[in-house]
């Protein structure tokens, strides 16, 4: 069974640009998360889709960042225009809804804003 | 505010020694607790998760971990480190029954020599 798979792995953009990151979760997982790690700093929750439905995006920084989950299998997570501080590391994680506290986490995309 | 801590940032041990590391949770009632390791390159995974009952939890790995309610802790142990340990280690916990959002500490990082 493939994991949760993340794209790209790392990506490195100007200031004012615009980037968009993908993850694809586990076949059947309906729960979709992402989280972000900034450079020294905690891994920070952003936001949670139950199938394409938002349940959760207290923790998206601003309305810079726009997340989709199109038709409840993959999600993208868009950020425009990118800020020197959206630099880090962006994960996503899913789960199955049977077993909500096991969280299956992808290898991250590394995004730096110059 | 909910928080996690992970007081020691790089920990280096030697190849067969033993290994604690720390983990203290603010939070009025017990959460569920969680440790998960990231090694180079991929993802993070589950070690082990505390969510009642007998308070030393076994995981993967060797990994073993105890709560401790009056210290607001869950330490992660193994008894015998193999180099294969080396990686980045975080706590998280979720605080809520109503949501499932990870609440991670900064990690620490271990390295260990031959």
């Amino acid at each position: 069974e493939a994991g949760v798979t993340q794209f790209p792995s790392h990506s490195v953009i100007e200031k004012g640009q615009t980037v968009t990151l993908r993850c694809d979760p586990i076949s059947g997982h309906d729960n979709l998360y992402w989280y972000r790690r900034v450079m020294g700093k905690e891994i920070k929750f952003l936001l949670h889709f139950v199938k394409e439905s938002k349940q959760d995006e207290s923790g998206m920084p601003n309305n810079r960042f726009l997340a989709e989950r199109t038709g409840g299998t993959y999600s993208t997570l868009k950020v425009q225009p990118a800020e020197l501080e959206d630099s880090g590391v962006y994960f996503c994680a899913s789960t199955f809804s049977g077993t909500p506290y096991e969280q299956y986490f992808g290898p991250g995309t590394r995004l730096t804003v110059t | 505010a909910q928080s996690v801590t992970q007081p020691d940032i790089h920990i280096t041990v030697s190849e067969g020694a033993s290994l604690e590391l720390r983990c203290n949770y603010s939070y009025g009632a017990t959460p569920y607790l969680f440790w998960y390791v990231q090694s180079p390159g991929q993802g993070l995974q589950l070690l082990l998760k505390y969510f009642s009952g007998d308070t030393l939890v076994q995981g993967i790995k060797g990994f073993e971990a105890e709560f401790k309610r009056s210290q607001s802790s869950f330490n992660l142990r193994k008894p015998s480190v193999h180099w294969s340990d080396a990686a980045e280690y975080f706590c998280a916990v979720v605080t809520s029954y109503n949501t499932d959002k990870l609440i991670f500490g900064t990690g620490t990082r271990l390295q260990v020599f031959p």
